[in-house]
């Protein structure tokens, strides 16, 4: 099945830097990825979503990179503001008839003011 | 529009208990999703309903079940409570079947088993 991790439980930036969350999965057939903003007490929010045949996503302040060939995947938030303080979570989906999402641990992201 | 709402917010149960937990999609959505999200954790995927069919179970025991109605809203039942069934229930909308048109999710259901 498809396992997915993350490089860094947590990160802390300055406000109005830039910051990268990244993320692996294992599984080569996977075809669509999401990137979710947790806060507390809340369910995950839709940020960005990429399928596998695009490597580049962007929304506003927000990036989305897709390697296939190491698969990673990363979120790019620019000019990170206090209110991007959350749990971001990446978001598998494997392909085929399974019909689920495998979602990693989770980074902590601190937005020091 | 409302998005996809819970109900309850929050449950306390005692061990052995029942309980069920409820979801209403996006208007317009046939896909029903459930996950279980412990605390520190990541979701991790329970059930999928489409057209009121079961298309996806994830790794849980007999103990949960879902069914969903002809309106798409669904129901999550858990029995024999553990304390590990202790997690926030999640549910997700899709216009999809395949989900390849992005999952909306719940604000969830705050189960605590005493």
């Amino acid at each position: 099945g498809e396992s997915v991790g993350l490089h860094l439980p947590t990160l802390s930036v300055q406000e109005g830097d830039n910051s990268i969350i990244n993320c692996a999965y294992s599984n080569s057939a996977s075809d669509y990825f999401i990137w979710y903003k947790q806060e507390s007490g809340k369910g995950p929010q839709f940020i960005i979503d990429i399928r596998s045949n695009m490597d580049k996503r962007q929304g506003q302040r927000v990036t989305v990179l897709l390697n296939k060939t190491v698969k990673h995947l990363s979120l790019q938030i620019a000019a990170t503001q206090p209110g991007d303080s959350a749990v971001y979570f990446c978001a598998v989906h494997s392909g085929g008839s399974n019909y689920k999402l495998t979602f990693g641990k989770g980074t902590l992201l601190t937005v020091n003011p | 529009d409302a998005g996809v709402t819970q109900s309850p917010t929050h449950l306390i149960k005692t061990r052995g208990q029942h309980v069920t937990l409820r979801c209403s999609p996006i208007s317009g959505h046939k896909s029903v999703s459930w996950y279980q999200q412990v605390l520190g954790q990541g979701p991790q995927f329970i059930f999928q309903y489409y057209e009121k069919e079961e298309r996806g179970r994830g790794n849980f025991p007999d103990r949960f079940s879902a069914r969903q109605f002809p309106n798409y809203s669904s129901e999550l039942n858990v029995n024999a409570l553990l304390l590990g069934d202790s997690a926030l229930y999640l549910c997700a909308s899709s216009s999809s079947v395949s989900g390849l048109t992005g999952y909306t999710f719940g604000s969830g259901t705050r189960l605590t088993v005493v």
